[in-house]
């Protein structure tokens, strides 16, 4: 079945600094990710789709320039979260389907960022 | 934004019992999908019901779709421990990028 890697499951980095989220499809092409974000307790709040070859599209309220999300192959999404602070403290997730539908979507492990 | 409401939040039942898990959506769908979540880890999809359905099995699992109340619910039977998890039905948009829109999710736990 599909599978998707996920890296690093944990970070903690110190506030200002910059942090890299890894999300491969490994058997399947991708052209679509999709990535998450999630509060402790809570449900999975979409924060953008990363579409391969283009801009992503972030949902709103989200900022693209502390969010940045980068599609460069059909198999690799990144989600690099700039200057962080606290607040950016959270669990992060990534998912692609293989675009056909009614079809489930694959998502990768996670990832537990922590800001100091 | 989220899809709807999730009932219960959360439940604690005996192994053994059944737990039953309701959801409400507000779109029209083409399917409707259920997903797992373990402390700490990532989704695993359990069992996809399209709109043309009412009633889907998957071993212990089992997924009811009322397309006029907008309203799915699955019951897992003969619970164990290991079923301890939070569940979250979703809807896909397809008009937009094919994303996943999610309920509130239902805690569930399973005391042995």
């Amino acid at each position: 079945g599909a599978v998707v890697s996920q890296h690093p499951s944990r970070v903690i980095c110190k506030s200002g600094t910059s942090v890299k989220i890894e999300c491969r499809s490994l058997d399947f092409q991708a052209t679509t990710m999709f990535w998450y974000r999630q509060f402790p307790k809570k449900s999975l709040m979409l924060m953008a789709t990363s579409n391969e070859g283009s801009k992503a599209t972030y949902e709103q309220g989200v900022e693209k320039d502390k969010f940045l999300i980068n599609h460069a192959s059909l198999t690799l999404s990144t989600l690099t979260v700039t200057s962080a602070h606290p607040e950016d403290s959270s669990f992060y997730i990534c998912s692609a389907g293989e675009r056909r539908v009614d079809y489930g979507y694959t998502f990768g492990s996670g990832t537990r960022l922590t800001v100091v | 934004s989220q899809q709807g409401e999730e009932d219960p939040q959360a439940l604690s039942i005996q192994e053994g019992e059944n737990a039953t898990m309701n959801c409400s959506y507000k779109t029209s769908i083409n399917n409707l999908q259920w997903y797992r979540q373990n402390s700490g880890r990532g989704l695993v999809h359990l069992i996809l019901i399209r709109s043309n359905e009412r009633e889907k099995h998957s071993g212990r699992l089992r997924v009811t779709l009322d397309t006029s109340k907008k309203s799915s619910s699955l019951l897992i039977t003969a619970s164990r421990a290991a079923d301890t998890a939070s569940y979250f039905c979703a809807t896909v948009d397809y008009n937009q990028g094919g994303k996943l829109i999610f309920g509130q999710g239902t805690e569930l736990s399973v005391k042995p």
